[in-house]
């Protein structure tokens, strides 16, 4: 019942060099786009966020496309650092009228930066 | 600081045990939330609860059931624990309404099944 789909699985950038993670919803009634980050031995963390009424957010070296016709969005790290690695999911909620902040999750990516 | 506390770090417990997980905000957050980690599977819901004794089953609740009393404490409970049970569980809670939905999560327990 996977209704966020997450890739890639596994990921390898060199220090320096962008990291580009991918997701795609089906339900169309979703309108809260979050990204986790999770490092070992910790719970996630709201690292970004989006809302389709726009289509780029950017926060630092984060930034968040969003793609509404093609129901997708992406996490870009621009010049990734050994500090970002960690494990990245893509979650979606519906907020609304109805909003119970319930999120459904993404598979997750590990993301490893090499120096 | 905000805080979801779980009770435990690391559980091991037998196949047949009934098994509670606990948890507790310090938010006064309206929503709770159970989630169960396992690799290439992301985290996937097995409950929420949207008020104090109210709870909403998730996408994977077979086997497991919750318990919300007081609204800073939400118990997972595993009724007779198996094998494929064993992995990370969190907890996480949030504020309802308006446009901030952030889930706040705890460290979570990685639970092991023998």
């Amino acid at each position: 019942q996977q209704q966020v789909k997450q890739s890639p699985q596994s990921l390898i950038v060199q220090k320096g060099g962008i990291s580009i993670i991918n997701c795609a919803y089906e339900n169309t009634a979703f309108d809260y786009f979050p990204w986790y980050q999770q490092f070992p031995g910790k719970g996630p963390a709201l690292l970004i966020a989006i809302r389709p009424d726009v289509s780029e957010k950017k926060e630092g070296r984060f930034t968040i496309s969003f793609n509404k016709s093609a129901k997708q969005f992406s996490l870009h790290i621009m010049d990734s650092q050994p500090g970002d690695s960690a494990t990245y999911f893509c979650a979606a909620s519906r907020v609304g009228s109805s909003n119970t902040g319930k999120l459904i999750f993404g598979q997750g990516t590990t993301l490893q930066v090499k120096p | 600081d905000v805080k979801v506390t779980q009770s435990s770090r690391y559980l091991v417990k037998r196949t047949g045990e009934k098994v509670f997980l606990e948890c507790v905000q310090d938010m006064d957050h309206e929503n709770m939330f159970w989630y169960r980690q396992d690799p290439g599977l992301g985290l996937r819901l097995i409950y929420f609860s949207y008020d104090v004794k109210m709870k909403e089953k998730g996408d994977i609740p077979e086997g497991y059931s919750v318990s919300r009393e007081k609204k800073e404490r939400f118990s997972l409970i595993l009724e007779s624990a198996s094998t494929n049970q064993t992995s990370m569980y969190l907890c996480a809670s949030s504020f309802t309404g308006g446009m901030n939905t952030e889930a706040f999560f705890g460290q979570g327990t990685r639970l092991t099944v023998v």
